[in-house]
């Protein structure tokens, strides 16, 4: 699976967007991209994913670059409850071998 | 649906003592894993399992051993707990397929070793 960068920390005003950064350089043609977050002392929640087409759900929205090496997760009126660590992971559909969760930013939403 | 369920919440435990963590699921998941976290880090896997009878080695699968008789149950067990277990452990289940990737995580169990 190809690596994944992300900023360590983002800070976001209530109300506004909270744009999201992933780098992904090395990402193969059959690789998804995937947004995961994690609510302090909870478990990790599924957000979104996508391949090459920008994508949108009750969530966010994730928006890929055109060569595909670059994603922003798009968080449109960021809420105190956002206030969370996101993980960027760049995964196939084939194989057995599970997700592998890197370190993520952790995104604090401030009133 | 329950979804994912975990049992015990939290637990403490003394140097080599052994315990068993429960994990549940009522998706009909042929996917499920263990991952552990420990503080300020991310998410390590333990063991993961692709269907009844079958598991296979995550990361860190060392001082742990998984079995999978059910669909439905991913029990993990620690037989000689050592402090360096100490951490909170998740479990998830996922279908196959084209939504593999979307694992449904459990609350959490949050293991001390004393």
């Amino acid at each position: 699976d190809a690596k994944t960068t992300q900023p360590t920390s983002m800070d976001c005003a209530e109300g506004r967007a909270a744009n999201l950064p992933c780098n992904h350089s090395t990402i193969s043609g059959n690789e998804y991209v995937y947004w995961y977050r994690q609510i302090h002392s909870q478990g990790p929640q599924y957000i979104i994913h996508g391949l090459k087409n920008n994508e949108t759900n009750e969530m966010a929205s994730l928006i890929i670059t055109e060569d595909r090496k670059s994603s922003t997760l798009i968080l449109p009126h960021a809420t105190l409850r956002d206030t969370a660590v996101y993980y960027c992971i760049v995964r196939s559909l084939s194989g057995n071998t599970p997700l592998v969760f890197g370190k993520g930013t952790r995104l604090s939403v401030i009133a | 649906n329950a979804g994912v369920t975990q049992t015990p919440k939290f637990r403490i435990l003394k140097i080599g003592q052994s315990m068993t963590l429960q994990c549940a699921q009522d998706m009909n998941h042929n996917y499920m894993y263990w991952y552990r976290q420990d503080p300020g880090m991310g998410l390590k896997l333990i063991y993961y399992s692709v269907g009844a009878g079958i598991t296979d080695k995550g990361e860190v699968p060392n001082g742990y051993n998984v079995s999978r008789s059910t669909t439905e149950d991913f029990p993990l067990r620690l037989e000689l707990a050592a402090p360096s277990q100490t951490s909170v452990y998740f479990c998830a289940s996922s279908r196959q397929g084209a939504r593999l990737n979307e694992q449904f995580f459990g609350p959490g169990t949050r293991l001390t070793v004393l």
